[in-house]
């Protein structure tokens, strides 16, 4: 089976703290990765993807790959509360199919 | 948002009943996937289509059926609704081949259903 594994939370931080997300899969195959943000009751949107190992930056955010540990991740630097959400973590595996977490719930509070 | 549109926003139905969900999109876009997102779960595919009349399983399809007669409205039918199918029901498209490495999902509003 292949999975794509989230704590769920909740994850609270302060407002202005960074955020820190975490995702793990288990196909090795898998290539290309991506977050998701989920406010309560609305639909998902992209926010970063990331195919190749190291770092990837777009403004407060930072996604990380390490392929050799199944594991990426989502930095929130500089955390405001209207970044209070779900964050979903979807992976494509080598089956082409795009597999989600079940998303960590994220608190900022002011 | 992207122009796609989910009817109903919600639906409360009984046990047995046939219920089918519309999506319809004005981007043009060849992919559609429907979702559905439970708690504990995350979003998990139910069918997708990669054009007109060409759609396939995914990892949840039992019980559910799909059409797509234009390329602009994927529906999807559960034949005989049951409690287990209560869910949020979500439709994506995408511009992109999946796998494609550009690939982005752009997701409707969704459908609460109820299965009483």
């Amino acid at each position: 089976q292949k999975e794509v594994e989230q704590n769920s939370g909740p994850l609270s931080v302060p407002e202005g703290a960074i955020a820190s997300l975490n995702c793990t899969y288990s196909d090795r195959g898998s290539q290309s990765f991506f977050w998701y943000r989920q406010y309560s009751g609305k639909s998902p949107e992209l926010i970063m993807s990331i195919y190749s190992n190291g770092d990837k930056e777009d403004g407060r955010f930072t996604a990380q790959l390490n392929k050799a540990s199944q594991y990426v991740s989502l930095l929130i630097r500089d955390s405001q509360p209207s970044d209070s959400a779900t964050y979903l973590c979807a992976v494509i595996d080598s089956s082409n199919d795009m597999r989600f977490g079940a998303g960590t719930r994220l608190t900022v509070k002011p | 948002d992207a122009g796609i549109t989910q009817s109903p926003r919600h639906k409360v139905t009984e046990t047995g009943t046939p219920v089918t969900l519309r999506c319809h999109q004005t981007e043009n876009h060849r992919y559609m996937y429907w979702y559905r997102q439970d708690p504990g779960h995350g979003l998990r595919l139910i069918h997708y289509s990669y054009g007109v009349k060409d759609t396939d399983k995914g990892e949840v399809s039992d019980g559910y059926s799909v059409s797509r007669s234009k390329t602009e409205d994927f529906l999807l039918t559960l034949e005989s609704a049951t409690s287990s199918q209560t869910s949020v029901y979500f439709c994506a498209i995408s511009e992109f081949l999946p796998g494609a490495t550009n690939e982005k999902l752009f997701f409707g509003s969704g459908t609460q259903l109820s299965v009483l």
